[in-house]
């Protein structure tokens, strides 16, 4: 694709309920990065695939939260029993490869938990 | 923390005048980043300078970097309202990839 998307762009769900957050990267890009940002906040890194696995899982805030790749291209973001603070935007970026080339973000996917 | 650290947190220029951002990191890097975010939009990238460079120029941006002192600054040159964003220095630390906590700069037309 031209560039990387992610769906949906909004979710609202309620707590306690499951969410599945999506990303496509550009083809060709082996790194695949996931982020969070909170309201006026910096970004917080949360995990990077390099091709279909994760070196190192341990950015990610809670056992609730897992991620997988498949294909070496799509990755999903599951949150299990979302909380109140689990509202975030929740940026996906990508890379040729991991560290040395620039990353490329997505829109990003706004989660509101009520 | 393993984020790298810029500063100022926040900075007001009028518009034509230089602005300069820094970023102070802890551990050794192989290459930095800077990225750009416009309010409520996306990050785009701006430069990627490696270790073994001291200084790096895009259009008005030069970027330089001291490894001695584990920083590094921006400098937008005659620096336009379409500048005002938040700027983040950006690092690998392992398996990990870390944004600073950024600068927002607003310039003023």
């Amino acid at each position: 694709g031209a560039g990387v998307s992610q769906s949906p762009s909004n979710k609202v769900t309620e707590k306690g309920k499951d969410v599945e957050l999506r990303c496509d990267p550009i083809s060709g890009h082996t790194a695949l990065y996931w982020y969070r940002q909170s309201l006026g906040q910096g970004l917080e890194f949360l995990i990077y695939f390099q091709g279909n696995s994760a070196p190192d899982k341990s950015g990610l805030p809670s056992d609730r939260f897992s991620a997988e790749r498949t294909g070496g291209s799509v990755s999903t973001l599951t949150i299990q029993r979302t909380q109140q603070e689990d509202s975030a935007v929740y940026l996906c970026a990508s890379s040729l490869i991991f560290e040395a080339s620039e990353q490329f973000f997505g829109p990003g996917t706004r989660l509101t938990v009520l | 923390s393993q984020q790298g650290e810029e500063d100022p947190q926040a900075l007001s220029i009028q518009e034509g005048e230089n602005a300069t951002m820094n970023c102070s990191y802890k551990t050794s890097i192989n290459n930095l980043q800077w990225y750009r975010q416009n309010s409520g939009r996306g990050l785009v990238h701006l430069i990627l300078i490696r270790s073994n460079e001291r200084e790096k120029h895009s259009g008005r941006l030069r970027v330089t970097l001291d490894t001695s002192k584990k920083s590094s600054s921006l400098l937008i040159t005659a620096s336009r309202a379409a500048d005002t964003a938040s700027y983040f220095c950006a690092k690998a630390a392992g398996n990990q990839f870390y944004f600073g906590t950024g600068t927002s700069l607003t310039v003023i037309p």
